[in-house]
């Protein structure tokens, strides 16, 4: 059975920074894309990044490109999100997704628990 | 960036009746390339259907999905009570992978 296992959440300052972790288990980690897509309080979903199986190509949106970097470690199983200069409007749920090939341009299946920001002093 | 739009905001239907959800694209991509997804309140979104009209694994035949030039509809043949949910149509074909803002199935 797919898990994904999100953590790293929490309270931080704006202008802070946090890494998210997603663990991975029950599917070969490296043969498939993973991504970041958040849920700010009471929104829809908005897409935040993605990364190659290989981790050779990495995608933004144009919303967090330059404070963000995602990540991941074929040898951990594990996919990561770097966030900084964080900000108010980055206060959301941030779920990883598994994609369905190597390449990013995937649907999202299976999906996390997610984890929750929020941005606040 | 392809802009999904999604028609109406919210849905209010009684359990039994069947419910059409839209999801209209700025510009022109593939049908291969549009998911729609369920998520019910408080849990993590569920893909429901990919390339427009293939359901996924362990989705009911009552949910169908069909593609015309830039428009995109979920259809709900006979709404159950656990099909009460937000809906959310995606592309994945074009970076950014843009959502709709979602269309909400409320209990009428």
């Amino acid at each position: 059975e797919v898990q994904l296992v999100e953590s790293g959440g929490g309270l931080v300052q704006p202008g802070g920074s946090l890494i998210f972790s997603c663990a991975a288990s029950g599917f070969t980690f490296s043969s498939y894309a993973m991504s970041w897509v958040r849920q700010a309080p009471g929104k829809g979903l908005e897409w935040v990044s993605s990364i190659s199986g290989s981790g050779g190509s990495t995608y933004y949106a144009d919303s967090v490109k330059g404070r963000f970097t995602v990540s991941r470690d074929n040898s951990k199983n594990t996919l990561y999100l770097q966030m900084n200069s964080l900000r108010a409007e980055d206060t959301a749920i941030y779920y990883c997704a598994k994609s369905n090939t190597r390449r990013a341009f995937s649907y999202f299946d299976p999906w996390g628990q997610g984890t929750q920001v929020t941005v606040s002093s | 960036e392809i802009v999904l739009t999604q028609s109406p905001g919210t849905l209010s239907l009684s359990p039994g009746e069947g419910a059409s959800l839209s999801c209209r694209a700025s510009q022109f991509f593939s049908s291969d390339y549009l998911a729609w997804y369920q998520q019910r309140p408080g849990q993590a979104p569920r893909l429901l259907i990919y390339a427009s009209s293939t359901r996924a694994t362990g989705i009911p035949d009552r949910f169908r999905g069909s593609a015309s030039g830039t428009d995109f509809t979920l259809t709900i043949s006979r709404l159950e009570p656990e099909d009460f949910a937000v809906y959310y149509c995606q592309q994945y074909g074009n970076s950014p992978f843009t959502f709709g803002g979602g269309t909400k199935v409320e209990i009428k």
